[in-house]
């Protein structure tokens, strides 16, 4: 079965600084999907970023950009001037053709004034 | 588009009690989950539809809780009777998978459940 691992249970930054969220995950699958979730305290999860695995180019949302890494099955989430703003639980996420979204147990960020 | 609406908000209710909770997909997407998301457990899919037909349930706790989706723009999550332990927050969350669409998950605001 598939598995994300999240292994920072909480993160924090100072204001304008960067932050660098882990992830890994495990599957035999060569086609897939990885995914951030922002959940600030509203509770809304929002979508940050998304990753297809036939893309070598690393994609970026902004300040949000990730760094996939295929065959060591690590999907990192680097967060450039860190805003108050970015303070949330941050989840990592799979999906392959089996619908299903695999989620992280979360990262929790703290930004510092 | 409003994005997925979930209703109501907030919910409390007394142990034993019939609770229904509701789910407006986004226009034109054919998946829709139900998540329920706890400290302990984290974020748990309940179950998905596809084109209103449950596929997978098999997260569904238990008998007391069913799930329906009698059209593509409408779902309900129903726990009778709640206990105690079903207090959590309940995300919709609605997808396409259709040419041009993406396949990342659109969450609703979640509904806060407290079954005291």
């Amino acid at each position: 079965a598939q598995t994300v691992t999240q292994s920072q249970p909480e993160m924090s930054v100072q204001e304008a600084e960067t932050v660098t969220l882990s992830c890994t995950y495990d599957t035999s699958e060569s086609d897939y999907y990885l995914f951030w979730y922002k959940q600030p305290p509203s509770r809304q999860m929002i979508l940050v970023i998304r990753q297809e695995a036939y893309k070598q180019q690393n994609a970026t949302e902004n300040r949000f950009s990730v760094n996939f890494q295929k065959a060591a099955k690590s999907f990192s989430l680097k967060i450039s001037d860190s805003q108050l703003g970015d303070a949330a639980m941050y989840f990592c996420a799979y999906f392959s053709g089996s619908e299903k979204l695999v989620f992280g147990k979360g990262t929790k960020l703290t930004v510092n004034p | 588009d409003a994005g997925v609406i979930q209703s109501p908000r907030h919910e409390v209710t007394e142990m034993g009690q019939e609770v229904t909770l509701r789910c407006k997909p986004i226009s034109g997407h054919d998946y829709l989950f139900w998540y329920r998301q706890t400290m302990m457990r984290g974020l748990e899919l309940l179950i998905y539809f596809n084109n209103n037909v449950p596929i997978d349930d098999s997260g569904m706790p238990e008998d007391r809780f069913s799930a329906k989706m009698p059209n593509a723009s409408f779902s309900t999550l129903k726990i009778q009777p709640s206990e105690p332990r079903d207090s959590a927050v309940y995300f919709c969350a609605s997808s396409a998978r259709l040419a041009g669409f993406s396949y990342e998950q659109y969450f609703g605001p979640g509904t806060r459940l407290t079954v005291t």
